[in-house]
């Protein structure tokens, strides 16, 4: 099963509200990553675990905050977001965070802040 | 530094014909890896195929064929007997291979690819 999900699939929210996206895999792959990407462009990557550790942080914004509870889930906190942060988040899972693993990834959440 | 070229923004072709995506690549490492995404409109990116630096050997899967070409660093895709459900955006990418870890996927800007029935 090549399958990883996220939720919420939509999602709007406010520029002072504090929201989570939350990815879920469960094939046993010990690297996870978040991607934002904006319309017509490809993914950019955001932050990449590493058996449940943060090894990558692409100097994202202290705004969005990633956190790995266990090797099956990923979650991204959002707080006091900015209309230009409005944008679809992939989760995306592999069997190491070496380059040649292939990346499995999920829908996506599409996120507008207003 | 690494760069992958998709220099087709948008391709358009009546169904059953066949197309060719292009991708064409820069590093400096000797060990690297390059890899084909389809993004249809649902969002998801679907792994397609990896192909390491040392193998230049063409591979076909049904429909889809890749031809790797080292001499050119390019890595193109053709999509046989188009359908509409090839539908999609088709990203290249490419990750080197470092003792230093942090390996990263470079995309492409992608090929909008529309298949009109």
């Amino acid at each position: 099963d090549t399958e990883v999900t996220q939720t919420p699939k939509h999602l709007v929210m406010g520029m002072t509200n504090k929201k989570s996206l939350k990815c879920e895999q469960h094939m046993g792959h010990r690297a996870m990553y978040w991607y934002k990407q904006k319309a017509k462009k490809p993914p950019e990557l955001m932050f990449v675990y590493s058996y449940e550790k943060l090894s990558i942080n692409e100097s994202v914004p202290s705004r969005f905050s990633p956190e790995c509870p266990n090797s099956s889930l990923l979650n991204l906190h959002l707080h006091a977001l900015q209309p230009e942060d409005s944008a679809l988040y992939l989760c995306a899972s592999s069997q190491g965070d070496r380059g040649f693993n292939e990346q499995y990834f999920g829908p996506g959440t599409r996120l507008t802040v207003t | 530094a690494q760069k992958v070229t998709q220099a087709q923004t948008e391709i358009s072709v009546v169904e059953k014909e066949d197309v060719t995506l292009d991708c064409v690549y820069e590093t400096r490492d000797t060990t690297y890896y390059l890899f084909w995404y389809k993004q249809p409109p649902s969002g998801e990116l679907v792994f397609l195929i990896r192909r390491n630096s040392f193998d230049e050997q063409n591979e076909i899967s049904g429909r889809y064929s890749w031809n790797f070409q080292k001499s050119t660093s390019s890595f193109n895709f053709t999509i046989t007997a188009s359908q509409v459900v090839d539908s999609a955006v088709y990203f290249c990418a490419l990750s080197s291979i470092s003792n230093f870890g942090n390996e990263k996927l470079t995309f492409g800007t992608g090929t909008r690819l529309t298949i009109i029935p």
